[in-house]
């Protein structure tokens, strides 16, 4: 059975880092791409970037160039999404999701990282 | 960016009535040369993750209850719900993958 589990939820203050987790199980991790979508509090979906384990290609959408950094370590079947310097704004729930490609549905879906920024 | 717009933002639907929601893309996600739309759409319910309904723009994900229904080509989607049982309350959601992902705003749908 295909599983995507999430690191649990995040209460940090600005300016702090942050680094949150996806672990893949039940198929080769490396050889699907891991998207990762954030949602703010009622609001829809926004997808942020990806990355193929298998060689660690990693593609952003320009509106989180630069905000995030996406990594994986194919030891521990694991995704990561990074901040260096957390903002209010970045207050949200972080799903990741499966891709088969890059142009591919979105069929596995982690259960979600809220996390929560405020000083 | 290619931008998914929603119509409409919410509906209430009786048991059993027929649910309808439009999505329109700015630009095609219509592979000519696969003949394949790179469309989907999702149901999101209150504290779970998104999940996938319908791929390729028509095509039932395994398990999904047949009074669901995609279709549509090119810029214009439909999805349908043919007779709305109460846990078909939720957000839904059109996404393409034609090029970098995006998704619509969404569309709540509530029990009249």
């Amino acid at each position: 059975e295909v599983q995507l589990v999430q690191s649990g939820a995040e209460v940090k203050k600005p300016g702090e880092s942050l680094r949150i987790s996806c672990q893949g199980s039940g198929y080769n991790f490396g050889s699907y791409w891991i998207a990762w979508v954030r949602q703010m509090p009622g609001q829809g979906l926004e997808w942020m970037g990806i990355i193929y384990p298998g060689d660690s290609d990693t593609r952003y959408s320009p509106s989180f160039q630069g905000q995030v950094t996406i990594s994986a370590d194919r030891s521990t079947s694991t995704a990561f999404l990074q901040w260096s310097s957390l903002r209010a704004s970045d207050t949200a729930m972080y799903f990741c999701a499966r891709q088969s490609t890059l142009t591919a549905k979105m069929g596995y879906w982690g259960q979600g990282t809220l996390v929560t920024v405020s000083s | 960016d290619i931008v998914m717009t929603q119509s409409p933002d919410s509906l209430a639907v009786s048991l059993g009535e027929r649910a309808t929601i439009n999505c329109k893309s700015s630009q095609s996600v219509l592979n000519s040369s696969r003949s394949k739309d790179y469309f989907a759409w999702y149901q999101q319910k209150p504290g779970q993750p998104p999940k996938l309904l319908i791929n390729w723009a028509s095509t039932r994900e395994s398990g999904v209850p047949d009074r669901f229904s995609g279709s549509g080509s090119g810029t214009d989607f439909t999805l349908t719900i043919s007779s709305l049982q109460a846990e078909d309350v939720a957000v839904y959601y059109c996404q393409q993958y034609y090029s970098i992902p995006t998704f619509g705003q969404g569309t709540k749908v509530e029990l009249k």
